[in-house]
Protein backbone atom coordinates (compact mmCIF):
# COMPACT_ATOMS: atom_id res chain seq x y z
CA UNK A 1 0.00 0.00 0.00
CA UNK A 2 1.22 3.62 -0.83
CA UNK A 3 2.18 5.89 1.90
CA UNK A 4 1.00 8.91 2.96
CA UNK A 5 1.41 12.20 4.24
CA UNK A 6 0.06 14.06 6.65
CA UNK A 7 0.46 17.08 8.33
CA UNK A 8 0.95 16.60 12.03
CA UNK A 9 -2.10 19.42 13.71
CA UNK A 10 -3.95 21.78 12.61
CA UNK A 11 -6.36 24.23 13.79
CA UNK A 12 -9.58 25.44 12.98
CA UNK A 13 -12.58 27.92 14.19
CA UNK A 14 -15.63 26.76 14.59
CA UNK A 15 -18.17 26.80 11.57
CA UNK A 16 -15.03 27.16 9.52
CA UNK A 17 -14.60 24.68 7.06
CA UNK A 18 -11.33 22.64 8.06
CA UNK A 19 -9.35 21.66 5.11
CA UNK A 20 -7.00 18.63 5.64
CA UNK A 21 -4.25 17.98 3.27
CA UNK A 22 -2.88 14.50 2.61
CA UNK A 23 -0.53 13.74 0.13
CA UNK A 24 0.27 10.37 -2.03
CA UNK A 25 2.71 10.66 -4.33
CA UNK A 26 3.39 6.80 -4.87
CA UNK A 27 -0.34 5.70 -5.55
CA UNK A 28 -1.29 3.20 -7.40
CA UNK A 29 -3.92 3.14 -10.52
CA UNK A 30 -6.12 0.97 -8.69
CA UNK A 31 -5.80 2.45 -4.66
CA UNK A 32 -8.76 4.06 -3.34
CA UNK A 33 -7.93 7.14 -0.70
CA UNK A 34 -9.44 6.61 2.58
CA UNK A 35 -10.27 9.41 5.08
CA UNK A 36 -11.42 7.99 9.02
CA UNK A 37 -11.07 9.95 12.20
CA UNK A 38 -10.41 8.43 15.69
CA UNK A 39 -11.73 11.00 18.65
CA UNK A 40 -9.82 10.52 21.88
CA UNK A 41 -10.44 7.47 23.44
CA UNK A 42 -12.52 5.92 20.86
CA UNK A 43 -12.26 3.41 17.37
CA UNK A 44 -11.57 4.89 14.48
CA UNK A 45 -14.65 6.20 12.52
CA UNK A 46 -14.92 5.95 8.53
CA UNK A 47 -15.11 9.34 6.67
CA UNK A 48 -15.43 8.91 3.00
CA UNK A 49 -13.75 7.29 0.33
CA UNK A 50 -13.16 7.84 -3.42
CA UNK A 51 -10.87 6.96 -6.43
CA UNK A 52 -10.32 9.77 -8.61
CA UNK A 53 -13.59 11.84 -8.82
CA UNK A 54 -14.45 14.38 -5.80
CA UNK A 55 -16.69 12.71 -3.09
CA UNK A 56 -19.49 14.31 -1.12
CA UNK A 57 -21.31 12.57 1.73
CA UNK A 58 -23.08 14.77 4.93
CA UNK A 59 -19.90 14.40 6.60
CA UNK A 60 -17.19 15.65 4.34
CA UNK A 61 -16.15 16.42 0.94
CA UNK A 62 -13.00 14.55 -0.78
CA UNK A 63 -11.52 16.47 -3.68
CA UNK A 64 -8.59 14.38 -5.34
CA UNK A 65 -5.97 15.92 -7.32
CA UNK A 66 -6.13 15.44 -11.33
CA UNK A 67 -2.62 13.52 -11.31
CA UNK A 68 -4.31 11.74 -7.99
CA UNK A 69 -0.83 12.33 -6.04
CA UNK A 70 -2.83 14.53 -3.25
CA UNK A 71 -6.04 15.15 -1.79
CA UNK A 72 -7.92 17.14 0.67
CA UNK A 73 -10.63 16.41 3.38
CA UNK A 74 -13.04 18.94 3.23
CA UNK A 75 -15.24 19.75 6.82
CA UNK A 76 -17.83 22.16 5.39
CA UNK A 77 -18.82 23.69 8.53
CA UNK A 78 -16.48 22.40 11.74
CA UNK A 79 -17.77 22.19 15.20
CA UNK A 80 -15.94 21.23 18.72
CA UNK A 81 -17.31 17.59 18.12
CA UNK A 82 -15.03 17.04 14.94
CA UNK A 83 -11.91 17.62 16.91
CA UNK A 84 -9.86 14.36 16.28
CA UNK A 85 -7.21 12.83 14.59
CA UNK A 86 -7.80 12.29 10.64
CA UNK A 87 -6.10 9.23 8.85
CA UNK A 88 -5.55 8.90 5.35
CA UNK A 89 -5.16 5.51 4.05
CA UNK A 90 -4.32 4.06 0.18
CA UNK A 91 -5.01 1.15 -0.32
CA UNK A 92 -7.01 -1.33 -2.65
CA UNK A 93 -10.24 -2.66 -1.61
CA UNK A 94 -11.45 -5.90 -1.36
CA UNK A 95 -7.86 -7.19 -1.50
CA UNK A 96 -8.33 -10.62 -1.28
CA UNK A 97 -8.33 -11.66 2.06
CA UNK A 98 -5.68 -9.44 3.35
CA UNK A 99 -7.41 -6.28 4.09
CA UNK A 100 -4.81 -4.28 6.35
CA UNK A 101 -5.22 -0.68 6.88
CA UNK A 102 -1.97 0.91 7.34
CA UNK A 103 -2.14 3.74 9.77
CA UNK A 104 0.03 6.76 9.73
CA UNK A 105 0.02 9.66 12.19
CA UNK A 106 -2.81 11.54 10.70
CA UNK A 107 -3.52 15.11 11.34
CA UNK A 108 -4.64 16.13 15.04
CA UNK A 109 -7.27 18.78 14.17
CA UNK A 110 -8.61 21.31 16.84
CA UNK A 111 -11.82 22.55 16.52
CA UNK A 112 -11.50 26.24 18.55
CA UNK A 113 -14.83 28.12 20.03
CA UNK B 1 -24.54 0.51 8.85
CA UNK B 2 -22.81 -2.31 10.83
CA UNK B 3 -21.59 -2.06 13.98
CA UNK B 4 -19.12 -3.65 16.32
CA UNK B 5 -18.84 -3.65 19.97
CA UNK B 6 -16.60 -4.60 22.50
CA UNK B 7 -16.11 -5.96 26.33
CA UNK B 8 -15.24 -4.39 28.76
CA UNK B 9 -14.20 -0.75 27.72
CA UNK B 10 -11.74 -0.80 30.55
CA UNK B 11 -9.99 -3.01 32.84
CA UNK B 12 -7.75 -2.92 35.32
CA UNK B 13 -5.56 -6.01 36.23
CA UNK B 14 -2.74 -7.30 38.28
CA UNK B 15 0.90 -7.97 36.90
CA UNK B 16 0.86 -11.90 35.90
CA UNK B 17 -2.75 -12.29 35.57
CA UNK B 18 -4.72 -12.86 31.85
CA UNK B 19 -7.17 -10.57 30.61
CA UNK B 20 -9.76 -11.43 27.47
CA UNK B 21 -11.42 -8.70 25.88
CA UNK B 22 -14.50 -9.48 23.40
CA UNK B 23 -15.37 -8.00 20.20
CA UNK B 24 -18.46 -8.67 18.63
CA UNK B 25 -20.20 -7.79 15.08
CA UNK B 26 -23.64 -7.17 15.98
CA UNK B 27 -25.86 -6.94 12.74
CA UNK B 28 -23.62 -8.69 10.06
CA UNK B 29 -21.25 -11.81 9.82
CA UNK B 30 -17.46 -11.03 10.40
CA UNK B 31 -15.28 -13.43 8.00
CA UNK B 32 -12.37 -11.43 9.38
CA UNK B 33 -11.68 -9.74 12.31
CA UNK B 34 -8.41 -7.25 13.04
CA UNK B 35 -6.98 -6.27 16.30
CA UNK B 36 -4.81 -3.27 17.14
CA UNK B 37 -3.04 -2.04 19.73
CA UNK B 38 -2.52 1.91 20.66
CA UNK B 39 -0.23 3.43 22.69
CA UNK B 40 -0.48 7.06 23.80
CA UNK B 41 -0.14 9.91 20.94
CA UNK B 42 1.16 6.89 18.73
CA UNK B 43 -0.99 5.47 15.51
CA UNK B 44 -2.81 2.12 15.45
CA UNK B 45 -0.43 -0.74 15.45
CA UNK B 46 -1.79 -4.27 13.53
CA UNK B 47 -1.33 -7.17 15.66
CA UNK B 48 -3.57 -9.81 14.33
CA UNK B 49 -5.84 -10.72 11.18
CA UNK B 50 -7.84 -13.32 12.53
CA UNK B 51 -10.29 -15.44 9.53
CA UNK B 52 -13.22 -17.40 11.23
CA UNK B 53 -12.38 -20.54 11.92
CA UNK B 54 -8.69 -20.36 11.08
CA UNK B 55 -5.95 -19.56 12.96
CA UNK B 56 -4.58 -15.95 13.67
CA UNK B 57 -2.02 -14.44 11.60
CA UNK B 58 -0.11 -12.41 13.48
CA UNK B 59 2.23 -8.98 12.52
CA UNK B 60 5.98 -9.53 13.27
CA UNK B 61 6.91 -8.63 16.64
CA UNK B 62 3.75 -9.33 18.14
CA UNK B 63 4.05 -12.87 20.29
CA UNK B 64 1.12 -15.29 19.49
CA UNK B 65 1.74 -17.25 22.96
CA UNK B 66 1.44 -13.96 24.75
CA UNK B 67 -1.76 -12.70 22.82
CA UNK B 68 -4.35 -15.15 22.66
CA UNK B 69 -6.85 -14.56 19.47
CA UNK B 70 -9.75 -16.70 19.05
CA UNK B 71 -12.20 -16.68 16.60
CA UNK B 72 -14.59 -19.41 16.75
CA UNK B 73 -17.81 -18.05 15.38
CA UNK B 74 -19.14 -14.96 12.73
CA UNK B 75 -20.29 -12.59 15.48
CA UNK B 76 -17.20 -13.11 18.13
CA UNK B 77 -13.56 -12.71 18.26
CA UNK B 78 -11.39 -13.09 21.79
CA UNK B 79 -8.59 -11.49 22.01
CA UNK B 80 -6.56 -12.96 25.51
CA UNK B 81 -3.81 -11.17 27.10
CA UNK B 82 -1.53 -13.69 28.42
CA UNK B 83 0.98 -13.19 32.20
CA UNK B 84 -0.21 -9.56 31.24
CA UNK B 85 2.94 -6.89 32.91
CA UNK B 86 2.75 -2.76 33.08
CA UNK B 87 3.92 -2.32 29.62
CA UNK B 88 0.55 -4.40 28.00
CA UNK B 89 -1.15 -1.49 29.19
CA UNK B 90 -2.82 0.21 26.30
CA UNK B 91 -5.70 0.57 23.88
CA UNK B 92 -6.85 -2.14 22.52
CA UNK B 93 -9.53 -2.32 18.75
CA UNK B 94 -11.02 -4.47 17.09
CA UNK B 95 -12.50 -4.00 13.62
CA UNK B 96 -14.31 -6.58 11.12
CA UNK B 97 -15.12 -7.22 7.82
CA UNK B 98 -17.43 -9.71 5.73
CA UNK B 99 -20.59 -10.45 4.12
CA UNK B 100 -22.57 -7.58 3.77
CA UNK B 101 -19.93 -4.99 4.60
CA UNK B 102 -19.79 -2.13 2.20
CA UNK B 103 -16.00 -1.27 0.09
CA UNK B 104 -15.03 0.76 2.60
CA UNK B 105 -14.56 -2.73 4.83
CA UNK B 106 -13.92 -1.99 8.27
CA UNK B 107 -16.23 -1.35 11.12
CA UNK B 108 -13.82 -0.67 14.29
CA UNK B 109 -15.21 -1.13 17.97
CA UNK B 110 -15.18 1.47 20.46
CA UNK B 111 -11.72 0.19 21.96
CA UNK B 112 -10.68 -1.37 25.38
CA UNK B 113 -8.81 0.23 27.58
CA UNK B 114 -6.08 -1.85 29.17
CA UNK B 115 -4.19 -1.08 32.15
CA UNK B 116 -2.01 -3.15 34.30
CA UNK B 117 -0.94 -2.33 37.84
Amino acid sequence: DAKTTQPPSMDCAEGRAANLPCNHSTISGNEYVYWYRQIHSQGPQYIIHGLKNNETNEMASLIITEDRKSSTLILPHATLRDTAVYYCIVRVPNAGNNRKLIWGLGTSLAVNP
Amino acid sequence: GAVVSQHPSWVICKSGTSVKIECRSLDFQATTMFWYRQFPKQSLMLMATSNEGSKATYEQGVEKDKFLINHASLTLSTLTVTSAHPEDSSFYICSATGAGTTVYEQYFGPGTRLTVT
